[in-house]
């Protein structure tokens, strides 16, 4: 069992849908990463958050630490959006990450 | 600040040859991270430094792989001798200590 599990593997939505792509995690850790990656493309880190919420712009990330379970949500999505979602938890005080196997994204006109 | 930088952006070399891959952090970033990237395995740690001293080096395939940090400025993953099935985009991150990660715009290595 993958120490990072995320869902769904591949979504698509239509302009304007709100999107929620789900992570879980088996191991305690000191925070959880939200990565973009966009076809051919570098990787780009969304949020880091340990607890709570957190928002910037479009798209907001929640973690529940008893559950060990995160969601990114975006809201009122574009084809910009069109990228892989990529769930990471770190632990110690390193950055050293574990990583989901993404959520591909697609939103269509 | 320019980000992360690494290079090339593309290498395509014969199996046997040696490949060196080059990474620039973010200055005074004092973490420094090797990550590989294939389809099979998503991405995976190789490698990472704290202040140029290799901390965990546990997710270095094999010994054909190394990496060094001669200064905060740089770093090199070589691979000696490459094989085919090392063929994969390598990212390079930075960060400070409990800081969100930046990536490099990775290498894409393709070995026939």
């Amino acid at each position: 069992k993958n120490e990072v599990e995320q869902s769904p593997q591949n979504l698509t939505a239509q302009e304007g849908e709100f999107i929620t792509i789900n992570c879980s995690y088996s191991v305690g850790i000191s925070a959880l990463h939200w990565l973009q990656q966009h076809p051919g493309g570098g990787i780009v880190s969304l949020f880091m958050l340990s607890s709570g919420k957190k928002k910037h712009g479009r798209l907001i990330a929640t973690i529940n630490i008893q559950e060990k379970h995160s969601s990114l949500h975006i809201t009122a999505s574009h084809p910009r959006d069109s990228a892989v979602y990529i769930c990471a938890v770190g632990t110690g005080t390193a950055s050293k990450l574990t990583f989901g196997t993404g959520t591909r994204l697609q939103v269509t006109l | 600040d320019a980000g992360v930088i690494q290079s090339p952006r593309h290498e395509v070399t014969e199996m046997g040859q040696e490949v060196t891959l080059r990474c620039k952090p973010i200055s005074g970033h004092d973490y420094l991270f090797w990550y590989r990237q294939t389809m099979m395995r998503g991405l995976e740690l190789l490698i990472y430094f704290n202040n140029n001293v290799p901390i965990d080096d546990s997710g270095m395939p094999e010994d054909r792989f190394s990496a060094k940090m001669p200064n905060a400025s740089f770093s090199t993953l070589k691979i000696q001798p490459s094989e085919p099935r090392d063929s994969a985009v390598y990212f390079c991150a930075s960060s400070w200590t409990r800081s969100p990660l930046h990536f490099g715009n990775g290498t894409r290595l393709t070995v026939t």
